[in-house]
């Protein structure tokens, strides 16, 4: 079974500085994908990246990116200039390759101050 | 182009009754996943319909049954409501083939 861990319950930043929320995960898998959601308090789960696993070249989308560490299982979200709508839950989640079920992990809570 | 609904927004059941929760997927999606959200708490896969029948099923006891319609939508029923089954519920849609789902806003049950 795939596992997937935020290791970040909490993390606060000033409005444009750059933050990177980890997750790791566990998997014997050689094809899969890895998510990035943001859930804000309205609650709607929004995708914020993705990344195939077999791509070598990290996800980029505007001002949020990642860093894939494949060997490491290590999948981090790097968020720069931040804005105070960032302001939200951020999961981490795998899906197998074929399965459709996404696998999450516990979340880090992201608070952008002015 | 509407994106995944869900009705209702949010419901109160005591326990032992039985809930419906509904989804309607997005335009040209083909298959629905459900799961439940405890509070604090990432969201965990309960099932996935296609092509009106269960395709996945995640640890979740046979109290938790679900219907997929001709039109895609979907159902999640849950009998003999638990406290424990005090959740936000998020039903996701996607495409048959592709792996990305958009999620609905999700049905807030409370249990008391």
């Amino acid at each position: 079974a795939q596992t997937v861990t935020q290791s970040q319950p909490e993390m606060s930043v000033q409005e444009a500085e750059t933050v990177t929320l980890s997750c790791t995960y566990d998997t014997s898998e050689s094809n899969y994908y890895l998510f990035w959601y943001k859930q804000p308090p309205s609650r709607q789960m929004i995708l914020v990246i993705r990344q195939e696993a077999y791509k070598q070249q990290n996800a980029t989308e505007n001002r949020f990116s990642v860093n894939f560490q494949k060997a490491a299982k290590s999948f981090s979200l790097k968020i720069s200039d931040s804005q105070l709508g960032d302001t939200a839950m951020y999961f981490c989640a795998f899906m197998k390759q074929g399965a459709q079920k996404l696998v999450f992990g516990q979340g880090t809570r992201l608070t952008i101050n002015p | 182009d509407a994106g995944v609904t869900q009705s209702p927004t949010h419901l109160i059941k005591t326990r032992g009754q039985q809930v419906t929760l509904r989804c309607s997927p997005k335009s040209g999606h083909d298959t629905v996943s459900w799961y439940q959200q405890a509070l604090g708490q990432g969201p965990q896969f309960i099932f996935q319909y296609y092509e009106e029948e269960e395709r996945q099923r995640g640890n979740f006891p046979d109290r938790f049954s679900g219907h997929q319609f001709p039109n895609y939508s979907s159902e999640l029923n849950v009998n003999a409501l638990l406290l424990g089954d005090s959740a936000l519920y998020l039903c996701a849609s996607s495409r048959e083939q592709f792996y990305e789902q958009y999620f609905g806003p999700g049905t807030r049950l409370t249990v008391t």
